[in-house]
């Protein structure tokens, strides 16, 4: 089975900390994604990931960065987090480009800023 | 531009009845439609997807959904619902651009 690892599943972080959210997929996929969970809105994407070192601004760019080092991991960044970036975040990956590859999530980051 | 719209924020339903999800969706091009779904503190799982041919798709856990594009639609039924059916239910659809867009989500709650 394909393994999507987020390796904190609750965080709470003052304003102004930076804040690292780490993705590991276990399938050797070559995309990778960073989405924002939040009541009535559903999933947005933040950033994506194509390839190593390659990314991509999602759909709400402002305010996180991402980092993708190596091709099972892709980590997201709140450089300096606010209180409306308290929220779920899920991470996910799919083997490659195109509709019939599935995209797979990880349990997701319950993120508290207080 | 692409939009999915679920027009049910909540959705009650007893135990053996049966449910239906409504999905509408906008695009100027053609779509992969998919229903996700994700019980509580989980990440999101693959219902069902339709991607051509037959309009009519059978998912995971007895649900189906039809495509009807001449009402851009992609409705997820399920004939009799279970507790364990209780869940956030999401549409979304990709372009073959790959890009996905999810829908706000319908949280089905299942009374005994």
């Amino acid at each position: 089975d394909v393994k999507v690892t987020q390796s904190s599943r609750y965080l709470v972080k003052r304003t102004g900390e930076k804040v690292f959210l780490e993705c590991v997929q276990d399938m050797d996929h070559e995309n990778m994604f960073w989405y924002r969970q939040d009541p009535g809105l559903g999933l947005r994407l933040i950033y994506f990931s194509y390839d190593v070192k390659m990314k991509e601004k999602g759909d709400i760019p402002e305010g996180y960065s991402v980092s993708r080092e190596k091709k099972e991991r892709f980590s997201l960044i709140l450089e300096s987090a606010s209180t409306n970036q308290t929220s779920m975040y899920l991470c996910a990956s799919s083997p490659g480009t195109g509709p019939r590859n599935t995209i797979y999530f990880g349990e997701g980051s319950w993120l508290t800023v207080v | 531009a692409q939009s999915v719209t679920q027009l049910d924020s909540q959705v009650p339903v007893f135990e053996e009845a049966p449910v239906e999800l409504r999905c509408n969706y906008s695009s100027s091009v053609s779509v992969y439609l998919f229903w996700y779904v994700q019980y509580p503190n989980q990440g999101l799982q693959l219902l069902l997807k339709y991607l051509s041919g037959s309009t009519l798709v059978k998912g995971i856990n007895g649900f189906e959904a039809e495509f009807n594009k001449s009402q851009t639609s992609f409705h997820l039924r399920k004939p009799s619902v279970h507790i364990s059916d209780t869940a956030e239910y999401f549409c979304a659809l990709k372009t073959s651009y790959d890009k996905v867009i999810f829908g706000p989500g319908t949280s089905l709650s299942v009374i005994p």
